[in-house]
């Protein structure tokens, strides 16, 4: 079964600061990555995705991941936040059967906080 | 699109109290999940279905608890009887095969259960 590691359950940063959001997953198979986005009172919505391809991803907001085979990583970056982007990240992943039938195995989320 | 739909968007009900939470997933995809958010056990897989038929229940919490999908339109999520307990934000969530696994998520339901 494929499982995600969120290290880090709170993040504080200050606005205009970088951050990183690490997520580390196990498998033994191919896989579909993803990031989701938890607003306050909101349902979760997709940021970005790693299918195939390019190692480097590019999200919406201006968040961006690398996804690194050998590490078994897929963090989650970006170079300057705003307090808008204060919400919980959620990593997660799914096996490749080469369509989608399964189903997403999420980590326990990261709430970033951002200060001004 | 008008996306994952979901009703009732709050729910206040009385312990012992049947509550059905319903679900319209996104025209033309094929697998629908249940989920349940709390502070103390984060986001939970409570059922999915792929093309209306239940696949996995594995997480649903007890008998208390059951999920229909009578057509590609539409699903519920029912508790009989609800208890505190239940208190929760329930996600619905809708999927197409040919998408790579992006799930579409629903605005939710906030069940209090007093």
């Amino acid at each position: 079964a494929q499982s995600v590691t969120q290290l880090d359950s709170q993040v504080p940063v200050f606005e205009e600061a970088p951050v990183e959001l690490r997520c580390n997953y196990s498998s033994s198979v191919s896989v579909y990555l993803f990031w989701y986005v938890q607003y306050p009172n909101q349902g979760l919505q997709l940021l970005l995705k790693y299918l195939s391809g390019s190692t480097l991803v590019k999200g919406i907001n201006g968040f961006e991941a690398e996804f690194n085979k050998s590490q078994t990583s897929f963090h989650l970056r970006k170079p300057s936040v705003h307090i808008s982007d204060t919400a919980e990240y959620f990593c997660a992943v799914i096996r490749n059967y080469g369509g989608s039938q399964g189903k997403l195995n999420f980590g326990k989320g990261t709430k970033l906080s951002v200060k001004p | 699109d008008a996306g994952v739909i979901q009703s009732p968007r709050h729910e206040v009900t009385e312990m012992g109290q049947e509550v059905t939470l319903r679900c319209k997933p996104i025209s033309g995809h094929n697998s629908l999940f249940w989920y349940r958010q709390t502070m103390m056990r984060g986001l939970e897989l409570l059922i999915y279905f792929n093309n209306n038929v239940p696949i996995d229940d594995s997480g649903m919490p007890e008998d208390r608890f059951s999920a229909k999908m009578p057509n590609a339109s539409f699903s519920t999520l029912k508790i009989q009887p609800s208890e505190p307990r239940d208190s929760a934000v329930y996600f619905c969530a809708s999927r197409s095969f040919d998408r790579a696994g992006t799930q579409y998520f629903g605005p939710g339901t906030r069940l209090t259960v007093l």
